[in-house]
């Protein structure tokens, strides 16, 4: 079956524009995350989305970012006036129903948007 | 709070000889392990984790890794490396339980494998 898709693959902006980002999650995955991979920073945690849940959004660093799941399924991860602090590989990631019991499910991640903010 | 550390940036090792990817982690609970690898332009691929039970972990590609609670320790090895290995190693954590199956990820290795 398909896997994780984002789009746009590379996207380049100018400072002070707004971009969005989408994430198509694998069907049937009920938990959605969002990381930023910057140049020597690992990947450092957005945004969770799980089922109907409120989303877990302590990883934003500012409220120029905001993201949305519609449907359950689609999300969009929203940069307001862009910084080039911002430019870095945003990757998205899903995995099946949340267990809190004895098993933990992998993250499926998806290829990333590469993001220049000039 | 939970954190991993993978102390080295870059790892280099001949093709055929053994290599070992080094992840050491803090938590405050039971920690689940994982490992990905990132090859050029791509997104994160599962290689192995660690949930409980057996220590020593096995998974893809011929990798395998070990769970040392008492060095809180979970390296990456395999016994006989390709050039095709070469590739950015993360190892992330999460916290069970709580944590919300987020993951907490190292600054990754950089494993370069020579002939």
């Amino acid at each position: 079956g398909a896997g994780v898709s984002q789009s746009p693959s590379n996207k380049v902006t100018e400072k002070g524009k707004d971009v969005e980002l989408r994430c198509d999650p694998i069907s049937g995955h009920t938990a959605l995350y969002w990381y930023r991979q910057s140049l020597g920073q690992g990947l450092e945690f957005l945004i969770y989305f799980q089922g109907n849940s409120a989303p877990d959004k302590s990883g934003l660093p500012s409220d120029r970012f905001s993201a949305e799941r519609t449907g359950g399924s689609v999300s969009t991860l929203t940069i307001q006036r862009t910084q080039q602090e911002d430019s870095a590989v945003y990757l998205c990631a899903s995995t099946d129903r949340f267990s809190s019991g004895a098993t933990s499910n992998e993250q499926f991640f998806g290829p990333g948007t590469r993001l220049t903010v000039l | 709070a939970q954190s991993v550390a993978q102390p080295e940036d870059q790892v280099n090792v001949a093709e055929g000889n053994p290599l070992t990817v080094k992840c050491t982690y803090s938590v405050s609970g039971n920690p689940y392990l994982f490992w990905y690898v990132q090859y050029p332009n791509r997104g994160l691929q599962f290689l192995l984790k660690y949930i409980t039970g057996d220590n020593l972990v096995k998974g893809s590609y011929g990798f395998e890794a070990e769970f040392n609670k008492s060095q809180t320790s979970f390296h990456l090895k395999k016994p006989s490396a390709l050039v095709s290995d070469s590739a950015l190693y993360f190892c992330a954590v999460r916290v069970q339980p709580g944590g919300g199956n987020k993951l907490t990820f190292g600054t990754g290795t950089q494993l370069k494998v020579e002939l």
